[in-house]
């Protein structure tokens, strides 16, 4: 079983607010991943980064950014939240040499 | 990109039938992997392909890596209402972070 967290489960704010997801894993694995999943619908990957301040960004443009200071933190945030950020947003992580990622529970976000 | 086709979108079974979905691209992909999303649940990882023909199995779930690298194949037999969810199949390129996922089978399964 994969022990990888994010915090809250779910949020509910106003426009204009900014907020912070928090990912965190403690299987010591170098990569993480940020995706962006509509309900029912495939994800999209937003960000991601190879190790402790690597970050990049996925396929699918996003106006949030990340941060990578430790190992088992990848944080992702929201300066301005706006409505058509609402969304589930899905943290994974995977060892360096290995495709399998493993994936938190996520957070599902609204913005009103 | 390199899309991935899967189907069928949507199941609905009687407990007990077998099931079958898949995954096609027209892109080759050197891994390929299985995952199952609950409701408001992050994807959990179900079975991982590593090899051109390779046919891996978790219990009733038997998944194969197409021959032509540019397909898999998931299969469940015997269902249970508990395999209710929505299924994603996922490829990934050889040293390539870029992961792509399928747009996911809804199954539903009627006791």
């Amino acid at each position: 079983e994969a022990d990888i967290y994010q915090t809250p489960r779910y949020l509910v704010i106003g426009t204009g607010k900014k907020i912070t997801l928090e990912c965190s894993q403690t299987m010591g694995h170098d990569k993480m991943y940020w995706y962006q999943q509509d309900p029912g619908m495939e994800l999209h990957l937003i960000h991601y980064s190879y190790g402790v301040n690597s970050t990049e960004k996925g396929d699918l443009s996003s106006e949030s950014t990340v941060s990578r200071i430790r190992t088992e933190h990848f944080p992702l945030t929201l300066e301005s939240a706006r409505p058509s950020h609402t969304s589930q947003y899905l943290c994974a992580s995977s060892e360096y040499s290995a495709d399998t990622q493993y994936f938190g529970p996520g957070t599902r976000l609204t913005v009103l | 990109g390199q899309q991935l086709n899967q189907s069928p979108q949507s199941m609905f079974i009687q407990e007990g039938e077998d099931v079958s979905m898949n995954c096609t691209s027209s892109s080759i992909f050197n891994t390929w992997l299985w995952y199952k999303q609950d409701p408001g649940e992050g994807p959990v990882l179900l079975i991982a392909l590593y090899k051109a023909g390779e046919l891996t199995s978790n219990g009733r779930l038997t998944a194969q890596f197409g021959i032509t690298r540019k397909d898999s194949f998931l299969n469940i037999s015997a269902s249970i209402p508990s395999d209710v969810g929505i299924y994603f199949c996922a490829g990934q390129k050889y040293n390539n972070n870029d992961m792509r996922f399928g747009a996911g089978t809804r199954l539903t399964v009627k006791p």
